[in-house]
């Protein structure tokens, strides 16, 4: 298997611009989790999803942030407008639930300048 | 809700030299414990983890830690590292039950390895 998917591995953009980063998890898997990595705020888990369904969003920063599972095989996280305090690496992991592991299997992350 | 505590930001060790990370946790319930790598430009990898059991557990390159659920600590040690051990380990909480796919991560701590 590839692993976990992340697309584009660098962006930068202009405040005020709209930003999508995407997120392919391990097949099979029916976990799937966005996280934001900042020196100043450490891994935060911004939103996570079973089985495409949202089920915790409370680490979701503000409106600006939206995530979406349209199917088992596919994320996107969307900021818009994007703001300078939006940089930092974006993560997507995903899981199997059910077989009592517990472990997330990380993508290589999405670095976001905003400028 | 569930928080975890690494004690040290940064720890300088020499080659072949023994290391212990520290990290505490906070929870009111039972709960599940891991330890993950992230190495420079990379996404994070489980490093170990304990679910039950021995409360001592093992991972194939060396690292070992231990559950200390009186003193709510899970230590992460290694007898001798290597220059390839240089990394950031992540301590991660989650919580039995419906929730235990959610992780709460440490703040990291930057394991520097001199030769």
């Amino acid at each position: 298997d590839a692993g976990v998917i992340q697309s584009p591995r660098h962006e930068v953009t202009e405040m005020g611009q709209e930003v999508t980063l995407r997120c392919k998890p391990i097949s099979g898997h029916d976990y799937l989790f966005w996280y934001r990595q900042t020196m100043m705020r450490g891994l935060e888990l911004l939103i996570y999803f079973n089985n495409n369904v949202p089920i915790d969003d409370s680490g979701m920063p503000e409106d600006r942030f939206s995530a979406k599972m349209p199917n088992a095989s596919f994320s996107t996280l969307k900021i818009q407008p994007s703001e300078p305090r939006d940089s930092a690496v974006y993560f997507c992991a995903s899981s199997l639930g059910g077989h009592g592991t517990y472990e997330q299997y990380f993508g290589p992350g999405t670095r976001l300048t905003v400028t | 809700a569930q928080s975890v505590t690494q004690l040290d930001s940064q720890v300088p060790v020499f080659e072949e030299a023994p290391v212990e990370l520290r990290c505490n946790y906070s929870s009111s319930v039972s709960v599940y414990l891991f330890w993950y790598v992230q190495y420079p430009n990379q996404g994070l990898q489980l490093l170990l983890k304990y679910l039950s059991g021995s409360t001592l557990v093992e991972s194939i390159n060396g690292f070992e830690a231990e559950f200390n659920k009186s003193q709510t600590s899970f230590h992460l040690r290694k007898p001798s590292v290597h220059i390839s051990d240089t990394a950031e380990y992540f301590c991660a909480v989650s919580e039995l039950g419906q929730g235990a796919q959610k992780l709460v991560f440490g703040q990291g701590t930057r394991l520097t390895i001199n030769p």
